[in-house]
């Protein structure tokens, strides 16, 4: 049963565009919800991450927001840039105990120039 | 902080053999996790170590699969009689023993069974 769905699959925004990247999950105990940033080859990068506490958390041009009784979350990237293309990954966890990460199937993100 | 580091990047090997991989993680992270990612998915939990100790292990980590963290510091994931199916990133995560603290991780390994 998958507990994090994460949409689109891709993504093609052009260069200074938004890019908007949305995830909802099943679990109502899931209380830390990562986003993280892959390029081909490498592990993933954690980009920023919010807890249900706040509605919305901005760092940059990254901004997280959380709607909690949608169960759904999404990252926005602002004045998106060629060098954002990458995979994204939403996860969610339950803090407490082993906090493991479930984490979403990915987007493509590739921004044109 | 140097990262998590993982080793080797790549290994290729022969359906059947067996293959084990290091990490290790930043140095003052007790908490590292395994995670498995397949080619257009999201990595997959497979254990967790607190220290020494495996608190939890995944039913994705059948019993070909070991796990170890002998004196809390670097970790070794070892498959037995590897099959086809096993072919993927290993990733290697870590972080502090505390809660609400972010992973992070290392580059993985790629195995490719033959």
């Amino acid at each position: 049963q998958q507990q994090v769905k994460q949409s689109p699959q891709s993504l093609i925004v052009q260069k200074g565009g938004i890019s908007i990247i949305n995830c909802a999950y099943e679990n109502t105990a899931f209380d830390y919800f990562p986003w993280y940033q892959q390029f081909p080859g490498k592990g993933p990068a954690l980009l920023i991450a919010i807890r249900p506490d706040v509605s919305e958390k901005k760092e940059g041009r990254f901004t997280i927001s959380f709607n909690k009784s949608a169960k759904q979350f999404s990252l926005h990237i602002m004045d998106s840039q060629p060098g954002d293309s990458a995979t994204y990954f939403c996860a969610a966890s339950i803090v407490g105990g082993a906090q493991k990460l479930v984490f979403g199937q990915g987007t493509r993100l590739t921004i044109n120039p | 902080d140097t990262g998590v580091s993982q080793d080797p990047r790549h290994k290729i090997t022969k359906r059947g053999q067996n293959v084990t991989f290091r990490c290790d993680p930043i140095s003052e992270h007790n908490r590292l996790y395994w995670y498995r990612q397949t080619l257009g998915q999201g990595p997959e939990f497979l254990t967790y170590f607190q220290n020494e100790a495996q608190l939890e292990k995944s039913r994705l980590l059948s019993d070909r699969f070991s796990a170890e963290r002998p004196k809390g510091s670097f970790s070794t994931l070892e498959i037995q009689r590897t099959e086809q199916g096993d072919s993927a990133m290993y990733l290697c995560a870590s972080s502090l023993g505390r809660d609400g603290q972010p992973q992070h991780f290392g580059d993985g390994t790629r195995l490719s069974i033959l």
